[in-house]
């Protein structure tokens, strides 16, 4: 069974303080990461992608992946109140005729004020 | 951008009924994909498709059917639905190794 863990949380952090979020998975041919961002009633929204080893910053986001220890982060530099959402980190996999994602259950984050 | 449009928001089915979810996308993805989210349970993938009228089973298939007739509109298909298929049902597409893309959902209640 190929899995993604993540800390479900809640992570609660002051406003303008760096929130971090952690995923591992199990597959080590994964190829592809990405994080997606659920406010509450709503659909998964992407806010990175990442496919080689190192840091990817996009504005206050920085992903960071380590194929060899089968780890993959997300960094919200400065924090705001309107981050306060569930962050669902996802692994791409080849399985059958079509790529898949596997999910994480998610790690809910809320930025106080 | 990449749009991904779900028919319905919101769904009230009677149990027994047969009940017909619909997604669209613009962006001439092969695979479009059909998950279920429950609370404590995450996204759970029911049937994908890779090309049109070609599909296959997800972790969840049982008491679902798809249709892929063509290539931008993918349906998921409660052949007679029960209340255990009450949730917030998702559609996505995507190609390669892109990321996917998700609809609005449709939160569907069977009673």
């Amino acid at each position: 069974q190929k899995e993604v863990e993540q800390n479900s949380g809640p992570l609660s952090v002051p406003e303008g303080a760096i929130a971090s979020l952690n995923c591992t998975y199990s597959d080590r041919v994964s190829q592809s990461f990405f994080w997606y961002r659920q406010y509450s009633g709503k659909s998964p929204e992407l806010i990175m992608s990442i496919y080689s080893n190192g840091d990817k910053e996009d504005g206050r986001f920085t992903a960071q992946l380590n194929k060899a220890s089968q780890y993959v982060s997300l960094l919200i530099r400065d924090s705001q109140p309107s981050d306060s959402a569930t962050y669902l980190c996802a692994v791409g996999i080849s399985s059958g005729s079509a790529r898949q994602l596997t999910f994480g259950s998610g790690t809910q984050l809320t930025v106080l004020p | 951008d990449v749009k991904v449009t779900q028919s319905s928001r919101y769904l009230v089915k009677r149990t027994g009924e047969k009940v017909f979810l619909e997604c669209v996308q613009d962006m001439d993805h092969e695979n479009m994909f059909w998950y279920r989210q429950d609370p404590g349970l995450g996204l759970r993938l029911i049937y994908f498709s890779y090309d049109v009228k070609m599909k296959e089973k997800g972790d969840i298939p049982e008491g679902y059917s798809v249709s892929r007739e063509k290539k931008e509109r993918f349906s998921l298909i409660l052949e007679s639905a029960s209340t255990n298929q009450t949730s917030m049902y998702l559609c996505a597409s995507g190609t390669g190794n892109q990321p996917q893309h998700f609809g609005d959902g449709t939160r569907l209640s069977i009673l």
